[in-house]
C-alpha cells in the first residue's frame, strides 16, 4: 500500500515552454502533497505544501507565479513549470500524507525535466 | 531557518561492520526525525522516523535521538554492499514538508 506514481518520469522541453508533472496516491487519499526539487549533487529542497481544494504554501525563494500548483481531488497533485529555462533542469519529487497528523510521507519516483 | 547538518562523507565501511552515521538540526520545534536512503537518481526511501529520545531498533538498522543535544543518528548493523547509498537525515514541525540535509554518502566495501 501508500504507492505515490508521478507522470512523466523524464521530460525534455524546450526554454519557454510549460511542462505539467503530476504526482497521484494510487491506493489512499492524499490530505496533503509536497513538491520536492533536487538539484545534482545537493539534497531535496521542499517548493511547496499543497491541500486538497487550497491554494498551496510556497516556501520562500521558489516563484508561484512560475510554478502552478493544483490539488484538485484528494489523489492528484499537479506542478506546472512555466516558461521553462535551463535552470529548471532537476529532480522534482512529489510526497503524500494520508493524514494531517502522519509522520509519513509517502514519496513518487522523481519525474527528471531537462530544459533546452 | 531551520538547518539539517551532515558529513558529506564518503564514508567507507568494511563490509559486516557497524556503519554509523550523525545529523544535527537547528530547529529545537522539530518534532518527528527522519532518515531516507537514496539510490543515485532515484526517490528516497523511508528507513525510519523517531520522535522520542532515545533508541528505535528496526532489524538492522538503529536510530538514536537526543533533543537536548539536537542529535539524531543512524546505525547500521553487519553492513551489505547493498546498503552504499546516500543517507538523508530529515526533519518535521508538525504537518510541515521536510527539511533535509545534504546527505552522508556511504560506501560498504565487500
Amino acid at each position: 500500500g501508500a504507492v505515490v506514481s508521478q507522470h512523466p518520469s523524464w521530460v525534455i522541453c524546450k526554454s519557454g515552454t510549460s511542462v505539467k508533472i503530476e504526482c497521484r496516491s494510487l491506493d489512499f487519499q492524499a490530505t496533503t502533497m509536497f513538491w520536492y526539487r533536487q538539484f545534482p549533487k545537493q539534497s531535496l529542497m521542499l517548493m511547496a505544501t499543497s491541500n486538497e481544494g487550497s491554494k498551496a504554501t510556497y516556501e520562500q525563494g521558489v516563484e508561484k507565479d512560475k510554478f502552478l500548483i493544483n490539488h484538485a481531488s484528494l489523489t492528484l497533485s499537479t506542478l506546472t513549470v512555466t516558461s521553462a529555462h535551463p535552470e529548471d533542469s532537476s529532480f522534482y519529487i512529489c510526497s503524500a500524507s494520508e493524514r494531517v497528523s502522519s509522520y509519513e510521507q509517502y514519496f513518487g519516483p522523481g519525474t527528471r525535466l531537462t530544459v533546452t | 531557518q531551520k538547518e539539517v547538518e551532515q558529513n558529506s562523507g564518503p564514508l567507507s565501511v568494511p563490509e559486516g561492520a557497524i556503519a554509523s552515521l550523525n545529523c544535527t538540526y537547528s530547529d529545537r520545534g522539530s518534532q518527528s526525525f527522519f532518515w531516507y536512503r537514496q539510490y543515485s537518481g532515484k526517490s528516497p526511501e523511508l528507513i525510519m522516523f523517531i520522535y522520542s529520545n532515545g533508541d528505535k531498533e528496526d532489524g538492522r538498522f538503529t536510530a538514536q535521538l537526543n533533543k537536548a543535544s539536537q542529535y539524531v543518528s543512524l546505525l547500521i548493523r553487519d553492513s551489505q554492499p547493498s546498503d552504499s547509498a546516500t543517507y538523508l537525515c530529515a526533519i518535521r514541525g508538525g504537518a510541515d514538508g521536510l527539511t533535509f540535509g545534504k546527505g552522508t554518502h556511504l560506501i560498504i566495501q565487500p
